[in-house]
């Protein structure tokens, strides 16, 4: 079964300070993480995934299958980062998107 | 593009009434995706479509809910009747290429439903 864990509700952090919001999962095969982020008053949107290996918005994520992680990291916080993240994952073939619970990032000025 | 649209954004209605929810995916969007957020928790998916056919409804209810995409486009999802525990919002996603890397779920606003 997939299950993906966002052990933070909210997290809390000064304008220019690091970020790390957290994500594990289980899963017995090869799987693709993704991150996903809603903005107040906006839809849900796609945010980065693992395979791209890329940066978007300074935030970066890296698959440690070891630990089966997947961090979300930014090194300086901007206000504008404020929103819910959803760390997302799906298996091989078919399957579907499972979400985890998300976590609430606040930046204070 | 335009985005995936959703309608209606609100609804509030009293246990036991049936209710209906639209969905129209972005233009060429072969797979599209239902899923039910309740408050403090990740989407859940209720049923999958692509093209005109289910791909999972493993997680819908099947003895309340029930949704159709007949002609491979627009999708309907439908309660009847509703519980209180169905409060949520009703997120339709769609993506260009089922199951593909490549192929991100493009979300809509959501319908919030209130029963009371």
């Amino acid at each position: 079964a997939q299950r993906v864990t966002q052990p933070e509700k909210l997290l809390s952090v000064f304008k220019g300070a690091p970020v790390e919001l957290k994500c594990n999962y289980s899963y017995s095969g090869s799987p693709e993480l993704f991150w996903y982020v809603q903005y107040s008053r906006q839809r849900l949107q796609l945010l980065l995934r693992h395979i791209s290996r890329e940066s978007i918005k300074g935030f970066t994520a890296d698959l440690n299958k070891g630990e089966t992680s997947f961090h979300l990291k930014k090194p300086f916080a901007q206000e504008e980062d404020s929103a819910m993240y959803y760390c997302a994952l799906k298996g091989s073939g078919n399957t579907p998107l499972v979400f985890g619970k998300g976590t609430r990032l606040s930046v204070i000025a | 593009e335009a985005g995936v649209a959703q309608s209606p954004r609100y609804k509030i209605i009293e246990k036991r009434q049936s209710v209906a929810f639209w969905c129209n995916p972005i233009s060429g969007h072969a797979t599209l995706y239902w899923y039910q957020q309740i408050l403090g928790q990740g989407p859940k998916l209720l049923i999958q479509f692509q093209n005109n056919g289910v791909v999972d409804d493993s997680q819908l209810p099947k003895d309340r809910f029930s949704a159709e995409r007949l002609k491979g486009v627009d999708s309907t999802l439908k309660i009847q009747p509703a519980k209180l525990e169905d409060s949520a919002v009703y997120l339709c996603a769609s993506s260009s290429n089922w199951g593909h890397i490549n192929s991100p779920l493009h979300f809509g606003n959501g319908t919030r439903l209130t029963v009371t």
